[in-house]
């Protein structure tokens, strides 16, 4: 069964640095999704992402955040100069075409900010 | 905007006997409803989805859910618990129109023995 896929599982990083967490959707979908979970929070969206456009984004997502779709396969997401409050569980998810089909979901990273 | 609420942080049910896990929602327009599951260190799990038609949908290993316009509700439900049930549950809903999930904050289910 083809599954959403992310890397890397866990990423330590120091305050101030730049991470890019990588994520690859399934195959033949075409809508592409961030979201992130603070440790005991709710899942949050971050932004969506269709046809090489952001579609929606979040009050999250501001300037640090960035996604780009590099190749036909990986979707990445990019935190320019990272905060504390930025450690956290980011999940990439993907959509089929159809508006009514659920996202499907990827395993997530971990982001630890020191 | 939209918005999920799970009133319960945890539902404890004993192995064989029926479980239910609430949710309400709140959405302009019509809304798309999902249940994901969470088991530990695992990604979000899409269970089942309601989008029209009938008001009760049936999902993945057995779990059902029933949603209510009256009462703004998709209460996730299975007549008989499993042990390996036990894990972290998510209410989401969309807007028909839109296209990001608004998650609950998350029903923790433990099944015992």
């Amino acid at each position: 069964e083809p599954e959403v896929t992310q890397t890397p599982s866990h990423q330590v990083t120091q305050m101030g640095q730049e991470v890019i967490l990588r994520c690859v959707p399934i195959s033949n979908h075409l809508y592409f999704y961030w979201y992130r979970q603070i440790l005991g929070q709710k899942v949050e969206f971050l932004v969506s992402f269709y046809n090489n456009e952001i579609s929606e984004k979040s009050e999250i997502f501001d300037d640090q955040f960035s996604v780009e779709r590099p190749d036909g396969s990986n979707f990445t997401l990019k935190i320019r100069s990272t905060k504390l409050e930025d450690s956290a569980m980011y999940f990439c998810a993907s959509r089929v075409g159809l508006a009514i089909n659920e996202q499907f979901f990827g395993p997530g990273t971990r982001l630890t900010v020191l | 905007a939209q918005s999920v609420a799970q009133p319960e942080d945890q539902v404890n049910v004993a192995e064989g006997n029926p479980l239910t896990v609430k949710c309400t929602y709140s959405v302009s327009g019509n809304p798309y409803l999902f249940w994901y599951v969470q088991y530990p260190n695992r990604g979000l799990q899409f269970l089942l989805k309601y989008i029209t038609g009938d008001n009760l949908v049936k999902g993945s290993y057995g779990f059902e859910a029933e949603f209510n316009k009256s009462q703004t509700s998709f209460h996730l439900k299975k007549p008989s618990a499993l042990v390996s049930d036990s894990a972290l549950y998510f209410c989401a809903v969309r807007e028909s129109s839109g296209d990001k999930l608004t998650f609950g904050t998350g029903t923790r289910l433990a099944v015992r023995p």
